[in-house]
């Protein structure tokens, strides 16, 4: 089982470039979600998404875009990379009733 | 003050020994969750208890809702333990947000 799969694992960007950090999940999960991870702090909720063509705002979303055009496909975008943006980003889905969630493995970005 | 807590922030353990790592929180949930981070890694989901207590080989999670908090006990515990331990309090069903409320983390590092 696949579970929840995040590419890149790592990646160095450049103030000011864009990219999209991809996260797929073949478990069938409506409840999708965007967390950054920075030291000393807990996880913060970025965007989520309740199922295809619904997302919404978390806690800390200035600076990023989803979409989410199907059930599988969850992608959080950068457009201008700015070094607060420095930190570990992990995607997540969960069951139904929402109360078991599954991470991927994290992307290490920093940025420059 | 966060809404979750735990303590301790950092742990040192001896092979073998008994850990207990604590987290309260001060908000209505409708389950905790206790979550693993390998340093480097993913976060896996250990544990997800609306009540009572759960058994999974070495690792125990426990909480009281009455007092609103938790406890992740590992007996016998081995380097393979070291790890950060994090817990997650999910809001109650229906509510107005579906995000979870994470704690900092314990950092635990179990000595040979």
């Amino acid at each position: 089982n696949a579970g929840v799969t995040q590419t890149p694992k790592f990646r160095i960007l450049k103030i000011g470039q864009s990219m999209t950090l991809q996260c797929t999940q073949d478990m069938n999960h409506n409840y999708m979600y965007w967390y950054r991870q920075d030291p000393g702090m807990g996880l913060k909720l970025i965007y989520y998404s309740v199922g295809a063509g619904i997302t919404d705002k978390g806690e800390v979303p200035n600076g990023y875009n989803v979409s989410r055009s199907t059930t599988e496909d969850f992608p959080l975008r950068l457009e201008l990379a700015a070094p607060s943006q420095t930190s570990v980003y992990f995607c997540a889905s969960s069951t139904p009733d929402r109360h078991e969630a599954f991470f991927g493995q994290g992307t290490r970005l920093t940025v420059v | 003050k966060n809404e979750v807590e735990q303590s301790p922030q950092n742990l040192t353990a001896q092979e073998g020994e008994f850990i207990t790592i604590n987290c309260s929180y001060s908000v209505g949930i409708s389950a905790l969750h206790w979550l693993q981070q390998h340093p480097g890694g993913g976060i896996v989901s250990l544990f997800m208890l609306s009540s009572g207590k759960k058994k999974h080989g070495r690792l125990i999670a426990t909480i009281n809702i009455q007092e609103k908090h938790s406890s992740l006990h590992i007996t016998a515990s081995h380097p393979r333990d070291s790890a950060v331990y994090i817990c997650a309090a999910h809001p109650p069903i229906g509510g107005a947000t579906n995000k979870l409320i994470f704690g900092t983390g314990t950092l635990l590092a179990v000595q040979p």
